[in-house]
């Protein structure tokens, strides 16, 4: 069974520009959550979806945004990037939405804001 | 709402020696816990969860944790360490919102 997959795995954008990142889930899994990690504040919940719907959303400005697919598949957008937006931004995906429900990882894309 | 505290932003080993990584959690609700581990250029693996049940949960690689409810922690040990757990651990506690929260992490290195 595929993994989480998580396109592009690098990237190097401009300030102002804006980018989109994709997650493909594992296969069934109707669930996908994206974090934002950075050295100095570690793990941040960016928002969740689950069956296209978004379920939670984090503590971040309105330039951060994102939607889920049919297919579950989800994509992130940053507008107007910002030096500070340089992460990693990692996707899970589960098989529900749940609190006991185990989150599985993608290697994440590494976006640099230069 | 739930946060988690990881005591020691890095911790340092020798081969063979115990592990031992700290966390403490803050709920409003019986919670749901989690240890990750990420390895370099790596998303987060799974180590182990509690959900209910028995307090000592076992998980991959030899690590187990031990939900105590009246100190609020779930630290993470290993008997014996491996220069293979040199890695960053995750402890992140969910609750009926499933947004989990994570803790700053802990950067373990192994001496050999």
């Amino acid at each position: 069974k595929a993994g989480v997959t998580q396109t592009p795995r690098y990237l190097i954008k401009t300030r102002g520009q804006q980018v989109t990142l994709s997650c493909s889930p594992i296969s069934g899994h109707r669930s996908v959550s994206w974090y934002q990690q950075t050295p100095g504040q570690g793990l941040q919940f960016l928002f969740e979806y689950f069956s296209e719907t978004q379920r939670n959303k984090g503590n971040f400005p309105g330039r951060f945004s994102g939607r889920q697919f049919s297919n579950s598949r989800s994509e992130m957008n940053v507008s107007t990037l910002e030096l500070g937006d340089s992460a990693l931004y990692l996707c899970a995906s589960s098989p529900s939405t749940g609190w006991n429900t185990e989150a599985f990882f993608g290697q994440g894309t590494r976006l640099t804001v230069v | 709402a739930q946060s988690v505290t990881q005591l020691g932003s890095h911790v340092s080993v020798s081969e063979g020696a115990l592990v031992l990584l700290r966390c403490n959690y803050s709920s409003s609700v019986p919670p749901y816990l989690f240890w990750y581990v990420q390895y370099p250029n790596q998303g987060l693996q799974l180590l182990l969860k509690y959900t209910t049940g028995a307090t000592l949960v076992k998980g991959i690689n030899g690590f187990e944790a031990e939900f105590k409810k009246s100190e609020t922690s779930f630290h993470l040990t290993k008997p014996s360490a491996h220069m293979s757990d040199a890695a960053e651990y995750f402890c992140a506690v969910s609750d009926h919102n499933n947004d989990m929260r994570f803790g700053a992490g802990t950067r373990l290195t192994v001496k050999p």
